[in-house]
């Protein structure tokens, strides 16, 4: 059974490089696409962007200025780095499993990020 | 991007009623939509995909139908655990987008 994880600091100052890591197992990394997805408090759902195993990736144009997703298919984790964050961008990130035609399943818990001084 | 809309924005509903949300896309996006469920502190948890398929494990009281732009999820007899925010995902294009969410409260 594919399980995902989040992990990272819950905490980061503006302006600054919100990084993530997405750890899964139960399975290939190579079986799927790999997206992160967040919410912010009390709000909807965004999908940030994906990742495949051989480092394509798709991010939402909203943005795709900030965003960087990568892969370690040796370590079984995708990693997200959104970049100038502001008090916008706290939301709980999400990571989940995806095909290219498909929805996301399953979702890892969710981490929360503040972004504050 | 394909714009996802949802109504109402929350439903009361006693325990045993029926319960009725709708998901509208802003293009058709044929049968590719998906619901979630999703509960205070927890991830969301898919319940149908293509529309009217249920996912695993997930009881025979949710049903979804539709196809095109207009979509249904009914729950016929809604139980305690049920209370919760729905959202719809359209899964046609990149960017996915999902709805802005139903919350059926008590």
């Amino acid at each position: 059974q594919v399980q995902l994880q989040e992990s990272g600091p819950g905490l980061v100052k503006p302006s600054e490089t919100l990084s993530l890591t997405c750890a899964f197992s139960g399975g290939s990394i190579r079986s799927s696409y790999w997206s992160w997805v967040r919410q912010p408090p009390g709000k909807g759902l965004e999908w940030i962007g994906y990742i495949y195993h051989g480092g394509s990736t798709s991010y939402n144009p909203s943005l795709q200025s900030r965003v960087t997703i990568s892969v370690d298919t040796s370590k079984n984790q995708f990693s997200l780095k959104l970049s100038s964050v502001t008090a916008a961008d706290t939301a709980v990130y999400y990571c989940a499993a995806t095909g290219y035609y498909s929805w996301f399943d399953p979702w890892g818990q969710g981490i929360l990020v503040t972004v504050s001084s | 991007e394909i714009v996802m809309t949802q109504s109402p924005a929350t439903l009361s509903v006693s325990p045993g009623e029926r319960a009725t949300l709708s998901c509208r896309a802003s293009q058709s996006v044929s049968s590719n939509l998906a619901w979630y469920q999703q509960k205070p502190g927890q991830a969301p948890r898919l319940l149908i995909y293509g529309a009217s398929t249920r996912a695993t494990g997930i009881p025979a009281r949710f049903s979804g139908s539709g196809s095109g732009t207009d979509f249904t999820l009914t729950i016929s007899s809604l139980q305690s655990e049920d209370f919760a925010v729905y959202y719809c995902l359209q899964y046609s294009n990149w960017p996915r987008t999902f709805g802005p969410g139903a919350k059926v409260e008590i």
